[in-house]
């Protein structure tokens, strides 16, 4: 996988509002998607995925929208809480490649949350 | 059900010197990759293994290495330490690999190097 490390760009969201961080996938044959979260000083965590047969997955107070027309996935965080401060960055990969190698990693949306 | 541990959690070296990092996936998982997190590249990819075998590397010096024993716990080397590699070094374990199996991470190591 290869992910680009630049300047992480920032969404500061007010507790409770709701959240939507975005990501720009850059492999038209990728098919399955990931979200992590990645909290400081901790490894990335795993929030919720959504295969390209899907235009829309909830989970806990997340939604991931696919849209795969323009390569472009949000995900959706509710009631946003000082818990979810943390970079979120998705994932693409193609299903039916056999390695980890060819996951591609996005750089992440930093979310501060405001009191 | 556990998660992937890493080994040790931090972690200060002196150039030239080598370092061992340890992983233990989540049980039943048989993927293990290896990534290099720094704050001006993002996730790098360095290897992955299955079934203790090498699938993949990435654009990585010979100095990193690694290996993967039959209980598919893994093992990250890295020789002749440099300055540059100071990083936080994620483990990550899935069922098959990447195919649609998420992979999930460990907490990671925290590498300096002085």
């Amino acid at each position: 996988g290869e992910s680009v490390g630049l300047h992480l760009p920032t969404l500061s969201v007010q507790e409770g509002d709701n959240s939507i961080i975005n990501c720009a996938y850059s492999n038209s044959a990728s098919d399955y998607f990931i979200w992590y979260k990645q909290e400081s000083g901790k490894g990335p965590q795993f929030i919720i995925d959504i295969r390209s047969n899907m235009d829309k997955r909830q989970g806990q107070r997340v939604t991931v929208l696919l849209n795969k027309t323009v390569k472009h996935l949000s995900l959706q965080i509710a009631a946003t809480q000082p818990g979810d401060s943390a970079v979120y960055f998705c994932a693409e990969n193609i299903l039916g490649y056999s390695s980890a190698s060819k996951i591609i990693f996005g750089s992440g949306t930093r979310l501060s949350i405001r009191p | 059900k556990a998660g992937v541990t890493q080994t040790p959690r931090y972690l200060i070296k002196t150039r030239g010197q080598q370092v061992t990092l340890s992983c233990s996936p989540i049980s039943g998982h048989r993927s293990v990759s290896w990534y290099q997190q720094t704050p001006g590249q993002g996730l790098q990819f360095l290897f992955e293994y299955f079934s203790e075998t090498q699938r993949n590397k990435g654009n990585f010096p010979g100095r990193f290495s690694g290996r993967q024993f039959s209980n598919s716990r893994s093992e990250m080397n890295v020789s002749t330490l440099e300055l540059g590699d100071s990083a936080l070094y994620l483990c990550a374990s899935s069922l098959a690999g990447g195919t649609g199996n998420t992979i999930y991470f460990g907490e990671g190591s925290w590498l300096t190097v002085v």
